[in-house]
């Protein structure tokens, strides 16, 4: 069964740095470009950064460009969301999605999510 | 930036046909893909390049785009699909836009 699986969320003063992980089970996890999607409490979805296979490409919301890195470690099936210089919109519920090429590069499945709670 | 606009609410009776909208310019010239999201619950893709349906995804879900409106429609909606929904495109600057979400009432 395809699982992924975040960690790592937590409530952190505004300034600090938290690191989210993803875990990733029953696929090919070097095969696939990964994504990580935010969903503020009561708010819509909201795109954040994705990475390609090898880790060499990568994309950001203009919202977390220069605060955010996501990376990769394929020897370990994991994607990462290091997370710098919070604020308080950054508070939201985070998944990590797979961009499934077998249906049209949407974005399938999801992780459960971790949520992060950012206060001043 | 390419933005996607849905309806905040929609209401249906159960048994009946429901249609939620999603617009954008020129959006029949873009695959959308529609996801199902239950309280407490991730996403789950129901709809993939406009119109095709993942395996375990009942038929009575069905997806159109053309011009500026693509359209998720839900026939004879069961209590079960009480949900939001919310699309979404590929775009060349912001790689993936999504729209706002729909809040689906079944009542």
């Amino acid at each position: 069964e395809v699982q992924l699986e975040e960690s790592g969320g937590g409530s952190i003063h505004r300034g600090g740095s938290l690191r989210l992980s993803c875990a990733a089970s029953g696929f090919t996890f070097r095969n696939y470009w990964m994504h990580w999607v935010r969903q503020g409490p009561g708010k819509g979805l909201v795109w954040v950064a994705r990475i390609n296979t090898d880790g060499s490409g990568t994309n950001y919301a203009d919202a977390v460009k220069g605060r955010f890195t996501i990376s990769r470690d394929n020897a370990k099936n994991t994607l990462y969301l290091q997370m710098d210089n919070l604020r308080g919109e950054d508070t939201a519920m985070y998944y990590c999605a797979r961009e499934d090429f077998y249906s049209g590069n949407s974005l399938d499945p999801w992780g459960q999510g971790t949520l992060v709670t950012v206060s001043s | 930036s390419y933005v996607l606009t849905q309806p905040p609410s929609v209401s249906v009776s159960p048994g009946q046909t429901a249609s939620i909208t999603c617009s954008g310019d020129k959006l029949g010239n873009k695959y959308v893909y529609w996801y199902q999201q239950k309280p407490g619950q991730s996403p789950l893709l129901v709809i993939y390049e406009d119109r095709k349906r993942p395996s375990g995804i009942p038929e009575r879900f069905s997806g159109s785009n053309s011009g500026n409106t693509a359209t998720l429609t839900i026939s004879g909606t069961q209590a079960m699909d009480e949900a939001d929904y919310s699309c979404q495109t590929w775009d060349n600057i912001t790689p993936v836009i999504f729209g706002g979400g729909t809040k689906l009432t079944v009542l």
